[in-house]
Formats: structure tokens, sequence, C-alpha cells
């Protein structure tokens, strides 16, 4: 199958400051990607859509300002959490989709903000 | 609304017996489905799409899609200790982008 690499794994930061995600297909193009995000025992929560050379579509709840996606190329999206809280510790997922509409998700990356 | 729906489970089953998932949909036009497995504390991997009514077989998975029934179910013959995770239901409609994850259901295979 197809491989997602995610960078990092694991961040640890202070309140306020920003967090950078990185999303790459590594063996294959993706025009769109997803940005989820999960709490402990808890399902799959679809943060955003993020399609390459636009801009990324929000789901509900979710602020745009807050969590910003970059889209730049067929192999790389990018998730900025910016002036984190520790209500936003989470597990963030990130999955690349094929033409064939299977998704192959990241590691994922594991966010504690104290 | 686009709605998937899953037990949640657990679903307990021993070690070499037949656990059978399911999955119903409510978008009559969906067009693809997958199920993924996610173990505790790890992102979901892909396990099988179908596309078409009928079986399709992998190994000692198999996925059974009935569109007219709107349900998709995931077999996993002999099934094994490690295969205790939670399977994703996945479903994508023609006239969206986004696919509609299931909550999951969860998989004991005790020894």
């Amino acid at each position: 199958g197809a491989v997602v690499s995610q960078h990092p794994s694991w961040v640890i930061c202070k309140s306020g400051t920003s967090v950078k995600i990185e999303c790459r297909s590594l063996d294959f193009q993706a025009t769109t990607m997803f940005w989820y995000r999960q709490f402990p025992k808890q399902s799959l929560m679809l943060m955003a859509t993020s399609n390459e050379g636009s801009k990324a579509t929000y789901e509900q709840g979710v602020e745009k300002d807050k969590f910003l996606i970059n889209h730049a190329s067929l192999t790389l999206s990018t998730l900025t959490v910016t002036s984190a809280h520790p209500e936003d510790s989470s597990f963030y997922i990130c999955s690349a989709e094929t033409q064939g509409n299977e998704q192959f998700f990241g590691p994922g990356t594991r966010l504690t903000v104290l | 609304q686009k709605e998937v729906e899953q037990n949640s489970g657990p679903l307990s089953v021993p070690e070499g017996a037949i656990a059978s998932l399911n999955c119903t949909y409510s978008d009559r036009v969906s067009q693809s489905f997958f199920w993924y497995r996610q173990y505790s504390g790890k992102s979901p991997e892909l396990i099988m799409s179908i596309y078409s009514n009928g079986d399709k077989e992998d190994g000692r998975f198999t996925a059974q899609l009935n569109k007219a029934s709107q349900y998709v179910s995931l077999l996993i013959r002999d099934s094994q200790p490690s295969d205790s995770a939670t399977y994703l239901c996945a479903v994508h409609s023609g006239g969206s982008y986004i696919p509609t994850f299931g909550r999951g259901t969860s998989l004991i295979v005790h020894p």
C-alpha cells in the first residue's frame, strides 16, 4: 500500500506556542489530504480537507485561524496549531487519498500542550 | 446527513473463530466502501476496499457489499488475538470528496 509519513510523531510544547505538523505522501501524489483529531477512546473527527493549490475546507466548529492548513504540493500538507492551549492536546492524524478514494493514514502526531 | 452506523461492541470471539463486523450506510448513491483497522494509540490502516456488490476476499479477510440493502460487512476468518482492534467502516459518495466514517467496532479475540 501507499505510504504516508507524518512529522513529528510527538511534540510537547508550552501554552501559547505554535506547532507545525507535516504530512507527506511518499510514493504517490495526493490531490486531497485530510486532517483528523482523535481524543482518547473516541472516534476520528475530521477537522479539514486539504486540496493542493487551494484553501482548505474546514468542518463546522473547527477554527480556521487556529488550525492553519497549507497544501503546497501534491505530496505535502502542513497543519499549524497556533497559540496552542492544553485543550488542543490530542492525537492528530493526516491521510492522503488516492484516485480510488482509498485513504492512507500517517502514523499520527501526539500533541501535548503544557 | 450522510450516516454510517456500526455497532460499537465490543465483539468478543474466540481464537480461530470467524469475526463478523457489520456496517450500514444511509446514502444510496455511495460508491466506494472501505474497512480500516485501528490499534489502540495508532492511526488507522486500510484493510479492504470494495466498490461493487458481492464478496471480495484478501487472505483471511472478506468484504461483502450489498448496495440494495445498504450494508457492507467484513469477515475475519481464523481470528487471531493480533486482530483485536477497532474496525472502522468508511463510505465515499460520488457526489462528495469527503468520506464518512463510522464510529468503529471494537473486536476482541481471546485465546
